[in-house]
């Protein structure tokens, strides 16, 4: 079955700790994403990366950081500097090709708490 | 950037009821997503359109490009169709880029048995 896995499911850090989130596709897909979700709120965009060994910022990125170094993962680390961290994370993969189809397909997520 | 404003926030019907779920949108777009999210958290592409309508099984979604508006239609609605539904417009200054996608806050939709 093809799709995208996050785990952990459900993270718990104290403050002042990095802490990495995982994603994984087996989708082929060339783009991936990583957003965050907080009540009341739409989704926004950290980072993407439309090809391997490259990435972007998205409207939030300061306070994480990722990697790309293989098509199927895209690895999200929270890092201490991020203020308020607590909230759901969302991975996504999109076949990259812009002229005919940019449907995401999303993971199941990751609840990160700040204790 | 686009500015996406979905109504009503939130929404509760009796089973069967006719669902209407609304999204308006400030900038022209290339496309328009309406996604599905369970309780559990995962997130379902249910539609892309970039202009009239389009129909799978119970839903419906439809767009007027001139009034920047969708809307997404549940008929014969069921307690299984909880969910919130969300908006999401590409706008064409982002020239379809990853960058390029506005989410809405969602609809949270109950249907009661």
């Amino acid at each position: 079955d093809g799709g995208i896995t996050q785990s952990p499911k459900y993270l718990f850090r104290k403050e002042g700790q990095n802490v990495t989130l995982s994603c994984e596709q087996n989708l082929n897909h060339d783009a991936m994403y990583w957003y965050r979700q907080d009540p009341g709120q739409g989704l926004r965009l950290i980072y993407y990366s439309q090809i391997v060994n490259d990435f972007q910022k998205g409207d939030i990125a300061e306070g994480y950081s990722v990697s790309r170094e293989k098509k199927e993962s895209f690895p999200l680390t929270v890092t201490s500097a991020q203020k308020n961290p607590t909230a759901f994370y969302l991975c996504a993969s999109s076949i990259a090709d812009r002229e005919y189809s940019d449907t995401q397909y999303f993971g199941p997520g990751t609840r990160l708490t700040v204790l | 950037k686009n500015e996406v404003e979905q109504s009503p926030q939130n929404l509760t019907a009796q089973e069967g009821e006719f669902i209407t779920i609304n999204c308006s949108y400030s900038v022209g777009i290339s496309a328009l997503h309406w996604l599905q999210q369970h309780p559990g958290g995962g997130i379902v592409s249910l539609f892309m359109l970039s202009s009239g309508k389009k129909k799978h099984g119970r839903l419906i979604a439809t767009i007027n490009i001139q009034e920047k508006h969708s809307s997404l239609h549940i008929t014969a609605s069921h307690p299984r169709d909880s969910a919130v539904y969300i908006c999401a417009v590409r706008s064409f200054y982002s020239g379809g880029g990853a960058d390029g996608l506005t989410f809405g806050k969602g609809t949270h939709l109950i249907i009661q048995p």
